[in-house]
């Protein structure tokens, strides 16, 4: 039972273009919902957030959308960098119970 | 460095033999967290762990695995008698505030990737 699904494993953009990655959920008492960055050997880092009251946050080049209805999340990094190039996580979870839900990850390639 | 610490950052293990995995959390935080990434695998919730105190161990095998976080010391994610499935990178997360104040946000260490023969 995959509560967070990451459907794409891998995904290859161009410099300079918009990459969009997504994540879709089945537990509707997820209210909180994050992305994770991980280069190879290296532990995950916090990207960007959103709560379940909001629809959108931004963070610079990074905006994270969130359709309640659909239970569905993307991730939108525009303009893609090479340095960007790493495996993307998404995750979930719920305030009063600690952990995180993750899904399996994109690898995001950005070509010069 | 007041990052996550995991130590030993490789570890290699005949079947059989015991492995200790060390985890310190972030300065000021009270809350640890441990995953484990297999091969090709996305991150899988084992252990949430508070001092002294395991609250959620909904994602640990129910053999061989166990895991502490004393009132002094790191967290300890130990697995007994390994086996080849076991090999895997267990990451260690920490935060600040957990409960009704915890936004999900964990921080990590850079991972124990065990490797068992």
């Amino acid at each position: 039972d995959q509560q967070v699904k990451q459907n794409s494993p891998s995904l290859s953009v161009q410099e300079g273009r918009i990459s969009i990655l997504n994540c879709d959920y089945t537990n509707s008492m997820f209210d909180y919902f994050l992305w994770y960055k991980k280069y190879p050997a290296e532990g995950p880092t916090f990207l960007i957030s959103i709560s379940s009251i909001k629809d959108k946050n931004e963070d610079g080049r990074f905006t994270v959308f969130l359709n309640k209805s659909a239970k569905h999340l993307s991730l939108h990094i525009v303009p893609s960098q090479p340095g960007d190039s790493a495996v993307y996580f998404c995750a979930a979870s719920k305030t009063n119970a600690g952990k995180s839900t993750f899904g399996d990850g994109t690898t995001l390639t950005v070509k010069p | 460095n007041a990052g996550v610490m995991q130590n030993p950052r490789h570890l290699v293990r005949r079947r059989g033999q015991e492995a200790r995995l060390r985890c310190s959390p972030m300065k000021g935080h009270s809350h640890v967290y441990w995953y484990r990434q297999l091969p090709e695998e996305g991150l899988k919730f084992m252990v949430y762990l508070q001092k002294e105190n395991i609250i959620d161990e909904s994602g640990m095998p129910k053999e061989r695995f166990s895991a502490e976080f004393p009132k002094e010391g790191p967290s300890i994610l130990r697995i007994q008698q390994v086996v080849r499935g076991d090999s895997a990178a267990y990451f260690c997360a920490s935060s600040l505030l957990g409960g009704a104040a915890d936004t999900g946000e964990l921080f990590f260490g850079e991972g124990s990737r065990l490797t068992v023969l």
